[in-house]
């Protein structure tokens, strides 16, 4: 397997610009976590997602970010309007089931001008 | 949420030499995680250890559950070593430590 793929590996946007972040799990896979890293705050939590349903958004910093995972195989963290605070390395990562061994991918630097 | 710390923050190592990096965590996990971040920002799975103690090369890890605590070994340390070693504690959703910044010098 591939591992974990994400795209774009870099984004430079606009302040005020839509942003999109896709993910690829790792094939049979039930769990997606949507992970942000920054300087100051480290590594969050954004979402997680089980079996497609998402299970807990409370990392979701503002009505700006919404996440989907529309099947088992692809998700996406989009970010409207964008702003410059935004600007970070997101990363997703997956494991077989809850509370099993976790693998990243290799995240998006996003940057927000 | 779970509190989870790593100590120490910061580590400067010559080449050669061991060192034992430490993960506190506040209340009961399922599973616990190494992770090294290489200095290209990605993070690579070391040890996925729960309990006890698991071995790979010149790393090892142990973890005492019913103490909350879990450790790393790095023996005979090289320079691609270098980078920062986070631990991550799972409860239902994974929290990460604020990290380990190693720096191997020749």
């Amino acid at each position: 397997d591939a591992g974990v793929i994400q795209s774009p590996r870099h984004e430079v946007t606009e302040m005020g610009q839509e942003v999109t972040l896709r993910c690829k799990p790792i094939s049979g896979h039930n769990s997606l976590f949507w992970y942000r890293q920054t300087m100051m705050r480290g590594l969050e939590l954004l979402i997680y997602f089980n079996n497609n349903v998402p299970i807990d958004d409370s990392g979701m910093p503002e009505d700006r970010f919404s996440a989907k995972m529309p099947n088992a195989s692809f998700s996406t963290l989009k970010i409207q309007p964008s702003e410059p605070r935004d600007s970070a390395v997101y990363f997703c990562a997956s494991t077989e089931t809850m509370n099993t061994e976790a693998f990243f991918g290799q995240g998006t630097r996003l940057t927000v001008v | 949420g779970i509190q989870v710390e790593q100590s120490p923050p910061d580590l400067i190592l010559q080449e050669g030499a061991n060192s034992t990096l430490r993960c506190n965590f506040s209340d009961s996990v399922n599973n616990l995680q190494w992770f090294h971040q290489n200095p290209w920002g990605q993070l690579i799975n070391l040890f996925y250890i729960p309990s006890g103690t698991k071995q790979n090369g010149r790393l090892s890890a142990t973890t005492v559950a019913t103490e909350r605590y879990s450790l790393l070994y790095i023996s005979s340390s090289q320079t691609t070593d270098s980078g920062v070693y986070f631990c991550a504690v799972d409860f239902n959703k994974f929290y990460f430590g604020s990290g380990t910044k190693l720096n191997v010098k020749p």
